[in-house]
């Protein structure tokens, strides 16, 4: 069972230029979060979607940022006009149906540097 | 206050050691606590969950959590250098939830 997949691993922009992250969540998840981890800063939340529906944006930056996860393929995440600021290591998280043994599965990580 | 607090150390251990991690939080809704153990440059590992006060064990492993003080605990016993990495604590108000990290603790096994 192929765990939870992120591309790409590393990522380099220009500052203005767009950012686009995939994750593909583990078999049988439903549940997907992305969290961001600045250096050194520990993991932040950003956003938690289901298929065709994000349930909690409340980590999203207002401006620039937004997630999907479409009824088919990957849950995005997309940085418009990327800064400096964005450069950070952003990680994908599964979790299959809700259940009291439910828990969040990571990816490997995507690594942004913003030049 | 941040909601969850961790030493970030560094901790430095001999090979053998018990090791004992330690955070702190502030939110009384957390109910549900994690242990995760991150390599350099790698996505973080689930190693303990659990969602009641008291100990759970699993190998060389044993989770505290002790709600009425707001403090959970990881315990590594016999300490090896495989075991050097980050471990961050993570806490929840309910599943399928958002979690809150600690900062996350270094920690370094020297053969």
């Amino acid at each position: 069972n192929a765990g939870v997949m992120q591309n790409p691993r590393h990522l380099v922009r220009r500052r203005g230029q767009e950012a686009r992250l995939r994750c593909s969540p583990m078999k049988g998840h439903s549940h997907v979060y992305w969290y961001r981890q600045l250096p050194e800063e520990g993991l932040k939340f950003m956003v938690y979607l289901q298929k065709e529906n994000i349930i909690d944006e409340s980590g999203m930056p207002k401006e620039r940022f937004s997630a999907e996860f479409p009824k088919e393929g990957p849950s995005i995440l997309r940085i418009q006009q990327v800064v400096r600021g964005d450069s950070a290591a952003y990680f994908c998280a599964s979790s299959p149906e809700a259940g009291e043994t439910d828990t969040q599965y990571f990816g490997p990580g995507t690594r942004l540097t913003v030049l | 206050q941040k909601e969850v607090e961790q030493d970030p150390g560094p901790l430095s251990v001999p090979e053998g050691a018990i090791v004992s991690l330690n955070c702190t939080y502030s939110n009384s809704a957390f109910q549900y606590f994690m242990w995760y153990r991150q390599y350099s440059r790698k996505g973080p590992e689930l190693l303990m969950y659990t969602y009641s006060s008291g100990n759970k064990e699993d190998g060389r492993f044993t989770a505290q959590v002790d709600k009425s003080s707001k403090y959970i605990s990881l315990f590594i016993r016999d300490s090896q250098p495989s075991d050097s990495a980050t471990y961050l604590c993570a806490m929840s108000e309910g599943s399928n939830y958002k979690l809150t990290f600690g900062k996350g603790t270094l920690l370094t096994v020297n053969p």
